[in-house]
This record gives C-alpha cells, sequence and structure tokens, in this order.
C-alpha cells in the first residue's frame, strides 16, 4: 500500500532531550515536507526536501533539524526540544513537489514538558 | 507573504445539501492550488488539485473552482452526506511551498 509512515504517532517528552521523528515513503517520491499544525495557526511548512541531499527551510526551521540521505526518509530532528514544540506534526510527500498532490502522514502528536 | 482565508469556518448541514466552502488568498501568482480533508487524528488527504491554467476540477461529487485574477477558490460538495464531515482545507502553492488556510469544520447532519 502506498503510504507515508511516521513513528511515533503520540510522544511525551521533557525539555532538552534530543528527539528523531522518523518518516517513510514508500511511492518514490522526489519531494518530502515535515509541517506542525496548532490550533488558531493553522499549519506551517518546517523543512522541506526537493530531492536526496537537497534540503531547504520553510516557514518555521527554528529549533528543527532534517536530513535527506535516502530518498524514502526524512526524519525531523528537534536537538533541544522546549515546550513551544509542543504540536502535531506531519510529514508529506509528492512525486515533483510543484504541481503534484501532496500525500500525509497520520502525523505525530508531540508533548514537551 | 501569502494569505490565506477561509469562509466559512464551521459549517453544519443536513444530510442532502448542495453546499459551498470558500477559499481566498492574497498573492494570485500560484502555481496550483489543492483541496485537502482531515479527519480528527489523522492526516491530510488530497481532494483535488488544480493547476493555475485551469478553472475547474471536479472528482465525484466534489467540484472545485479557480480565480487566480481575483484570488479566490471554490470547493462545492453535491448530496452532502455524513461521512462528508471533516475540516476542507485549501492550499494555494507559492513558490515551492504550499501555504495552508484554516479550514472550514464540516458537520452533515443525518
Amino acid at each position: 500500500e502506498a503510504q507515508v509512515t511516521q513513528n511515533p504517532r503520540y510522544l511525551i517528552t521533557v525539555t532538552g532531550k534530543k528527539l528523531t521523528v522518523t518518516c517513510s515513503q514508500n511511492m518514490n517520491h522526489e519531494y518530502m515536507s515535515w509541517y506542525r499544525q496548532d490550533p488558531g495557526l493553522g499549519l506551517r511548512q518546517i523543512y522541506y526536501s526537493m530531492n536526496v541531499e537537497v534540503t531547504d527551510k520553510g516557514d518555521v526551521p527554528e529549533g528543527y533539524k532534517v536530513s535527506r540521505k535516502e530518498k524514502r526518509n526524512f526524519p525531523l530532528i528537534l536537538e533541544s526540544p522546549s515546550p513551544n514544540q509542543t504540536s502535531l506534526y506531519f510529514c508529506a510527500s509528492s512525486p515533483e513537489g510543484r504541481g503534484s498532490p501532496l500525500h500525509f502522514g497520520n502525523g505525530t502528536r508531540l508533548t514537551v514538558t | 507573504k501569502q494569505e490565506v482565508t477561509q469562509i466559512p469556518a464551521a459549517l453544519s448541514v443536513p444530510e442532502g445539501e448542495n453546499l459551498v466552502l470558500n477559499c481566498s488568498f492574497t498573492d494570485s501568482a500560484i502555481y496550483n492550488l489543492q483541496w485537502f480533508r482531515q479527519d480528527p487524528g489523522k492526516g491530510l488527504t488530497s481532494l483535488l488539485l488544480i493547476q493555475s491554467s485551469q478553472r475547474e476540477q471536479t472528482s465525484g461529487r466534489l467540484n472545485a473552482s479557480l480565480d487566480k485574477s481575483s484570488g479566490r477558490s471554490t470547493l462545492y460538495i453535491a448530496a452532502s452526506q455524513p461521512g462528508d464531515s471533516a475540516t476542507y482545507l485549501c492550499a494555494p502553492l507559492d513558490g515551492q511551498n504550499f501555504v495552508f488556510g484554516p479550514g472550514t469544520r464540516l458537520s452533515v447532519l443525518p
């Protein structure tokens, strides 16, 4: 089944403890992206990647890192999480980025205490 | 910077009604626009993608229109069903990035 898989679905952590949210797609998509969704602020892009080894900042990249060493994987790294990073995170992919439908994962709900 | 608004914020209708969801964006220089559906606790599902050169796109009971010059898109849902209950988001593609609206929360009552 074609899908974007995020893990974990739920994560509770403490301030400053490094964490990684994984994202994997099995559709051979070139483009991948991370978003966070917050009440009243909607979906905002964190980082995106047009292809392997190519990543760019979105609207809210501060406090996040990403890497794209393989086409299928695009992990989101929080080196030192803070409570303002408590949010619902989505990974998405599309065949080419511009002009192609986005496919979303089911989300990761992160709570930082 | 692109700003996207959606009206209404919430809508409750009886089953069977035809309805229109509205999306407005401030920068008309977009490449395309997507409409998504989001169910509670789940990710977004792409419903329709309209290229900037198109005026309409249809899929089943859904029809989306795009008027780039006026910065507007509408999603028309015919003969609504309870299974259509969800939040609907529009997202114009601005450069390399999709900019998402806040969504319209739709409830279709049996």
